[in-house]
């Protein structure tokens, strides 16, 4: 298997519930990405790893909970989320952290989150 | 923090027809993306433009960086309903992290 699978493609969880989404790169990058899409927004970083250290964190709030154990493996854990946390959470990496010119993003397909 | 807007937001257009979008700042940028995304899936990248004034041509696309490396346009020529989708523009200063910016809805009808 090849480039940025994540999952579950879909998910919907309460208010009350712990959930968590997986990413996995098979491109040998070296660092990973979480966005989120929202509707009339443009993709918000969220955070990023590089190395398995995380180099970003962009005023999240604390119920999102990124994992990095390995640099092929990125995790996002989510407890007592809110309905405006719906969105599409987009996983990506990159050969360096950035997304610079010789170094884009390749993107997965995301997980569709609702929150009810 | 880069600000970037793209306009049109939306377009909708007959197959054949040819569009340009556009993405802009007040901001210099030392490179810019374009990426397309389809529905149901995430954003691919389609061209990196570096140099002030660069065009690159992808086929039936075409970009082209602004002189100033404060913006950038996409041309369609004989857009196709494969062209469908929402194109986003990205851009970072050496060594901050992708802005993104609102991306401009395609819809090319057959």
């Amino acid at each position: 298997e090849t480039g940025v699978t994540q999952t579950p493609r879909h998910l919907v969880m309460g208010m009350t519930n712990k959930k968590s989404l997986k990413c996995e790169q098979h491109l040998g990058h070296n660092a990973m990405y979480w966005y989120k899409q929202s509707a009339k927004k443009p993709l918000e970083l969220m955070f990023v790893y590089s190395l398995e250290e995380r180099v970003e964190n962009n005023s999240v709030p604390s119920r999102f909970s990124p994992e990095c154990p390995n640099s092929s493996h990125l995790f996002l854990h989510l407890h007592t989320l809110q309905p405006e946390d719906s969105a599409l959470y987009l996983c990506a990496s990159s050969q360096s952290a950035g997304g610079l010119y010789n170094s884009p993003l390749h993107f997965g397909n995301g997980t569709r989150l609702t929150v009810t | 923090t880069q600000l970037l807007e793209q306009s049109p937001q939306f377009l909708s257009i007959q197959e054949g027809e040819n569009l340009t979008v556009y993405c802009n700042s007040s901001s210099v940028f030392s490179s810019l993306q374009w990426y397309r995304q389809e529905p149901g899936e995430g954003p691919v990248l389609l061209v990196t433009v570096v140099t002030g004034g660069e065009v690159k041509k992808l086929k039936r696309l075409t970009f082209q960086f602004g002189d100033a490396r404060k913006d950038s346009s996409l041309h369609i020529t004989a857009a196709q309903p494969g062209d469908t989708g929402l194109y986003l523009c990205a851009a970072n200063n050496a060594g901050n992290m992708l802005t993104f910016g609102g991306g401009t809805r395609l819809m090319v009808k057959p």
